[in-house]
């Protein structure tokens, strides 16, 4: 089975503080994906990475940063959190882009809440 | 227009009854769809792939309907252990990069 781990479930932090959010996929996968999910928006994908060292923006990259130094680590990075980072934040990965239906898989996903 | 809509529900059904949920997508191009199954303050976990054909697995059953643009997941003999947030996500090219998803409709599976 794939194996997504977010190192921290549940987080406070306070306006302003920079906060680093880790995962770990054990699936030797290409892809890896940092989303995050509130209520009545669904997921909005903030960040992707498709290869060591590369990264592609999403849908919502503003106030977001992200460093991918190893294939199986992915981190999101606030500079500054604010309050409207309150959210859940779910990391994800998926096989390589050339496999017909690929899809993705999540990790158990990291609550913050910005005070 | 949202890319992908689905009515957020909820839908309230009995233990053992049929129920059936669409999703429509806006673009007419999308390649690949799924439904994954989301439990309360938990992350979405796939349940199936939809084909173009059509596919079946045990009690749940997805369509596709390209002509009208839209998805269906059919469950049947509904359990309380149905009771979840599905949500219908799409790919505009095939790849992982480009998912979009819904935001999900709530069942909720009673006595």
């Amino acid at each position: 089975d794939v194996k997504v781990t977010q190192s921290s479930r549940y987080l406070v932090k306070r306006t302003g503080e920079k906060v680093f959010l880790e995962c770990v996929q054990d699936m030797d996968h290409e892809n890896m994906f940092w989303y995050r999910q509130d209520p009545g928006l669904g997921l909005r994908l903030i960040y992707f990475s498709y290869d060591v060292k590369m990264k592609e923006k999403g849908d919502i990259p503003e106030g977001y940063s992200v460093s991918r130094e190893k294939k199986e680590r992915f981190s999101l990075i606030l500079e500054s959190a604010s309050t409207n980072q309150t959210s859940m934040y779910l990391c994800a990965s998926s096989p390589p882009q050339d496999l017909p239906g690929n899809t993705i898989y999540f990790g158990e996903g990291s609550w913050l809440t910005v005070v | 227009r949202k890319e992908v809509e689905q009515d957020p529900g909820p839908f309230n059904v009995p233990e053992g009854a049929t129920v059936a949920f669409n999703c429509t997508y806006s673009n007419s191009a999308s390649q690949s769809f799924f439904w994954y199954r989301q439990d309360c303050r938990k992350e979405p976990k796939l349940l199936m792939s939809v084909y173009s054909s059509g596919n079946e697995d045990g009690r749940f059953t997805a369509q596709l309907n390209r002509a009208s643009q839209y998805i269906s997941l059919l469950i049947r003999d509904s359990k309380l252990s149905d009771s979840a947030t599905y949500l219908c996500v799409v790919s505009d090219t095939g790849t992982a990069s480009k998912l979009t998803f819904g935001t999900g409709t709530r069942l909720q599976v009673t006595l």
